[in-house]
């Protein structure tokens, strides 16, 4: 069976400071990957998704970045944070034409 | 531009009782329609997947309806326990890729025991 992990859970990061967030998938190959942010009181908004290793596409300018440096790997990043970066991000997979699974997503305060 | 809208934003029902989740989008353009549950702090569980090709599905005590051309899908729950509550959520898919996701903002559902 197929499952996807995030971590970390929680994150508590100054603004003007570096982001990693981490998305792997087991149990099924080639998945398109995808990452959406939560913010407090608003609906998900899609950030990128990635159809294969090294395909980003970006839904939304900001200063995040993602990267796929392996199949079932999808990576959040950004080099300096705001306190509009503040959320809850979740990450997901789908097979093409699917459903999406969402992993647990994880709590990220920008202080 | 497909807006997703879930009426209403909050519901309260007491145990036993049967409900329905309405969902309505502009675009019936749409390659299918998902519905979610989240738990506080937790990510999304796939509740139920409608292609555009079908009428309903069902899982369980759940099950959902799509209307494509008025736009509209519901989600009907039986017998309601303290576990279903949680936040559900209304999702349109335009495209064949599962990219061109739209959610709603979600239909926040208490059962009182």
């Amino acid at each position: 069976s197929q499952t996807i992990h995030q971590w970390p859970a929680t994150l508590v990061q100054p603004v003007g400071s570096p982001l990693s967030l981490e998305c792997t998938v087991e149990g099924t190959s080639n998945p398109n990957l995808y990452w959406y942010r939560q913010a407090a009181g608003r609906g998900l908004q899609l950030l990128f998704y990635s159809v294969g290793i090294g395909q980003i596409s970006s839904e939304v300018p900001q200063n995040l970045s993602a990267s796929r440096p392996q199949d079932r790997q999808f990576i959040l990043s950004s080099k300096k944070l705001l306190l509009s970066d503040s959320g809850f991000y979740l990450c997901a997979w789908s097979l093409l034409g699917g459903e999406q699974y969402f992993g647990p997503g994880t709590r990220l305060t920008v202080t | 531009k497909q807006e997703v809208t879930q009426i209403p934003a909050a519901l309260s029902v007491p145990e036993g009782e049967n409900l329905v989740l309405n969902c309505s989008f502009t675009d019936s353009a749409i390659y299918n329609l998902q519905w979610f549950r989240q738990d506080p702090g937790k990510g999304l569980t796939s509740l139920l997947l409608i292609q555009s090709s079908q009428r309903e599905q069902t899982s369980g005590r759940l099950n959902a309806s799509l209307d494509k051309s008025s736009g509209r899908s519901t989600l009907y729950i039986a017998a309601s326990q303290p576990g279903d509550s949680a936040t559900y959520l209304c999702v349109t898919n335009s495209g064949a890729g599962s990219y061109q996701l739209t959610f709603g903002k979600g239909t926040k559902l208490s059962v009182i025991p």
